[in-house]
């Protein structure tokens, strides 16, 4: 089975500009997460998802950044405008509701914002 | 809050020592159990699981047993190799939250030839 899709890999971009990172969880799973890794903050959780729809979003750090989930299989994480600040490794992760399923997660992001 | 607390790193370890990494947790209800591991540039990986009180989770050598009664989940490998140098963290899953994992901050391990 395909794992949790992320792209693009790497993102080197100047601050100010639009950054989108996206996202395709594994079919069939109806919970999305967002995190961002950082040395200084470690593992964070920014926004999760449940049949599409945010379910909490107290982790996003400013309005800058923005999640969507249009379908099942394709979400996005926006950062507009980009600030040096951001530059981090973001995750995505999915996993099933039923139980107490564990998350999968895809190779992340590694944004880098000059 | 629920949350976990995973022993200080970096621990380092000559190859065939034996490893255990603390981990305890403080929850309201009665959660399900995880290791996962964070290799160097890559994702997290789900490691082992539990979902009860004295269940053993167990993988590539890996074992963790969950202990109500100490509200711990550590982790133990009998022989470390180079190839296991990475970062681990405990995490929990509370029933009825959403599917919502609470991290520990992770432990990185060194193991050294």
């Amino acid at each position: 089975d395909a794992g949790v899709i992320q792209s693009p890999r790497h993102e080197v971009t100047e601050m100010g500009q639009e950054v989108t990172l996206r996202c395709k969880p594994i079919s069939g799973h109806d919970y999305l997460f967002w995190y961002r890794q950082t040395m200084m903050r470690g593992l964070e959780l920014l926004i999760y998802f449940n049949n599409n729809v945010p379910i909490d979003d107290s982790g996003m750090p400013e309005d800058r950044f923005s999640a969507k989930m249009p379908n099942a299989s394709f979400s996005t994480l926006k950062i507009q405008p980009s600030e040096p600040r951001d530059s981090a490794v973001y995750f995505c992760a999915s996993s099933h509701s039923w139980g107490n399923q564990p998350q999968h997660f895809g190779d992340g992001t590694r944004l880098s914002i000059l | 809050g629920d949350s976990v607390t995973q022993m200080e790193g970096p621990v380092t370890l000559s190859e065939e020592a034996f490893l255990t990494i603390n981990c305890t947790y403080t929850a309201t209800g009665y959660p399900s159990l995880f290791w996962y591991v964070q290799y160097p540039g890559e994702g997290l990986q789900l490691l082992l699981k539990a979902t009860k009180a004295d269940d053993k989770g167990s993988n590539k050598g890996f074992e963790a047993t969950y202990r109500k009664e100490t509200t711990s989940f550590h982790l133990e490998k009998g022989s470390v190799q180079v190839s296991d140098s990475a970062v681990y963290f405990c995490a929990l899953i509370l029933t009825g939250g959403g599917n919502k994992l609470t991290f520990g901050t992770g432990t990185q391990l060194k193991v050294e030839l």
